[in-house]
């Protein structure tokens, strides 16, 4: 069946360097991507999502990179802040608009002060 | 606009005893979904709404779960009897419909021990 997973179990990082967070998958037909952040006590939150007819999608500090021709996906996250402490989840994948999400294992991202 | 609400927040059982779980999803929401998720692991679904039909319960280990949906709206978790390896965060989440822009909202669960 599908997987979605992450590479790194955990990273750290210094406050105000850049996070890069990867995940690899193995469905080719995968056409839709989501990146939640989970902290402590809480349920997923919705980062940022991209659609395979986009190599690249930007939010606010955040950047989605998805490489079709590896299954690669990035996540990266500029000027880190204290407050991105989480564990991020890449999740997919969605084929032909089918909500079936599957999770990766999850990177806890620390920021180190 | 108010997020997925659960309860309990935390719940305590010995094996053998049932527990039962409680979703509100956010107003409009015609997808609910029930999710595990395991200390240290992503989660894992368990069962999808669309509605008050099931849509996927591939995953949910039918012998001692089971999950409704009345009207379409609230939506209970149940499991008779628990094991120890139940114990997990069940998370609750919702989307306004299926598919590409609409993500799940998520709620912030109900951390389970089983004893």
């Amino acid at each position: 069946g599908e997987s979605v997973g992450l590479h790194l179990p955990t990273l750290s990082v210094q406050e105000g360097d850049n996070s890069i967070i990867n995940c690899a998958y193995s469905n080719s037909a995968s056409d839709y991507f989501i990146w939640y952040k989970q902290e402590s006590g809480k349920g997923p939150q919705f980062i940022i999502d991209i659609r395979s007819n986009m190599d690249k999608r930007q939010g606010q500090r955040v950047t989605v990179l998805l490489n079709k021709t590896v299954k690669h996906l990035s996540l990266q996250i500029a000027a880190t802040q204290p407050g991105d402490s989480a564990v991020y989840f890449c999740a997919g994948p969605i084929i032909q608009g089918a909500q079936k999400l599957v999770f990766g294992q999850g990177t806890r991202l620390t920021i180190n002060p | 606009e108010a997020g997925v609400a659960q309860s309990p927040r935390y719940k305590i059982i010995e094996k053998r005893q049932s527990v039962a779980f409680w979703c509100n999803p956010i107003s409009g929401h015609a997808t609910l979904y029930w999710y595990q998720q395991i200390l240290g692991q992503g989660p894992k679904l368990l069962i999808q709404f669309q509605n008050n039909g099931v849509v996927d319960d591939s995953q949910l280990p039918k012998d001692r779960f089971s999950a409704e949906r009345l009207k379409g709206v609230d939506s209970t978790l149940k499991i008779q009897p628990a094991k120890l390896e139940d114990s997990a965060v069940y998370l609750c989440a919702s989307s306004l419909a299926t598919g590409y822009n609409s993500p799940l909202h998520f709620g912030n669960g109900t951390r389970l021990t089983v004893t």
